[in-house]
C-alpha cells in the first residue's frame, strides 16, 4: 500500500460525458502528479500540482483540467469524453524535491462507452 | 528533449536466474535521478529502485541493483535469484529537474518461467 488513494477504482460512461477522479496523496507529501496510460500511449504526464499551485503541465488536452485542494487532495475533471480517453489514470504524489520517488495510486479504469 | 527507451518490449527468465532489463535514456543534465518501477497484473506501480546521477556506486535493494554506466546513459535493472512475483511490466522513468515529472520508458513484460 502506497499510501495513495485514488477514487473511483472504476468507471465507465457515455461519450461527451464528464467525471471527475480523486486523489489524496500520502501525508505529508505536498505534490501530486497526474499520469494517463493508455494501450497505445504508455504512461503519459499529464499535471503536476505543488502546495496548491500548478507546477508543471505535459500533454494535457484542453478538456482536462485538475485542481488541487487546501487539504492537499487533488481533482482530475475530464469533459466531452471520447473512446480515445479510456485509459489507466494515475495519481502520483511525492515530498516535492527533485529527487523524490513518486508513490503511485491503485488508479482509476476509465472506459468511455 | 529527454527521453527514455526500453529496448525489449518482452524478456523472460527461468526461475532462480538472473535477468538484465535495459534502459537509455537521453538528457543533457549532469545531476539527475533514475528510477525502476514494476507494474504486476494489479496495475499498481512499485517502486523498485532508485539512482542518483552523482553516485558512483550502483543502487541495490534486496536482489534488484542496477548498472548505471553515466557516459553511455544507460541505466539498466538486474534482477538476481528470479521469483515468479517478478513477473510484470518494468519501467524506466527519469524525471525531468525542473518539475519531477517522470518521462517513461514504454516498459518490458518480464515473464518468470517455473
Amino acid at each position: 500500500d502506497s499510501g495513495v488513494t485514488q477514487t473511483p477504482k472504476h468507471l465507465i460512461t457515455a461519450t461527451g460525458q464528464r467525471v471527475t477522479l480523486r486523489c489524496s496523496p500520502r501525508s505529508g507529501d505536498l505534490s501530486v502528479y497526474w499520469y494517463q496510460q493508455s494501450l497505445d500511449q504508455g504512461l503519459q504526464f499529464l499535471i503536476q500540482y505543488y502546495n496548491g499551485e500548478e507546477r508543471a503541465k505535459g500533454n494535457i488536452l484542453e478538456r482536462f483540467s485538475a485542481q488541487q485542494f487546501p487539504d492537499l487532495h487533488s481533482e482530475l475533471n475530464l469533459s466531452s469524453l471520447e473512446l480515445g480517453d479510456s485509459a489507466l489514470y494515475f495519481c502520483a504524489s511525492s515530498v516535492g524535491g527533485l529527487a523524490s520517488e513518486q508513490y503511485f495510486g491503485p488508479g482509476t479504469r476509465l472506459t468511455v462507452t | 528533449a529527454q527521453t527514455v527507451t526500453q529496448s525489449q518490449p518482452e524478456m523472460s527468465v527461468q526461475e532462480a536466474e538472473t535477468v538484465t532489463l535495459s534502459c537509455t535514456y537521453d538528457t543533457s543534465e549532469s545531476d539527475y535521478y533514475l528510477f525502476w518501477y514494476k507494474q504486476p497484473p494489479s496495475r499498481q506501480m512499485i517502486l523498485v529502485i532508485r539512482q542518483e546521477a552523482y553516485k558512483q556506486q550502483n543502487a541495490t535493494e534486496n536482489r534488484f541493483s542496477v548498472n548505471f554506466q553515466k557516459a553511455a546513459k544507460s541505466f539498466s535493472l538486474k534482477i538476481s535469484d528470479s521469483q515468479l512475483g517478478d513477473a510484470a511490466m518494468y519501467f524506466c522513468a527519469y524525471p525531468r529537474n525542473t518539475g519531477n515529472q517522470f518521462y517513461f520508458g514504454t516498459g518490458t513484460s518480464l515473464t518468470v518461467i517455473p
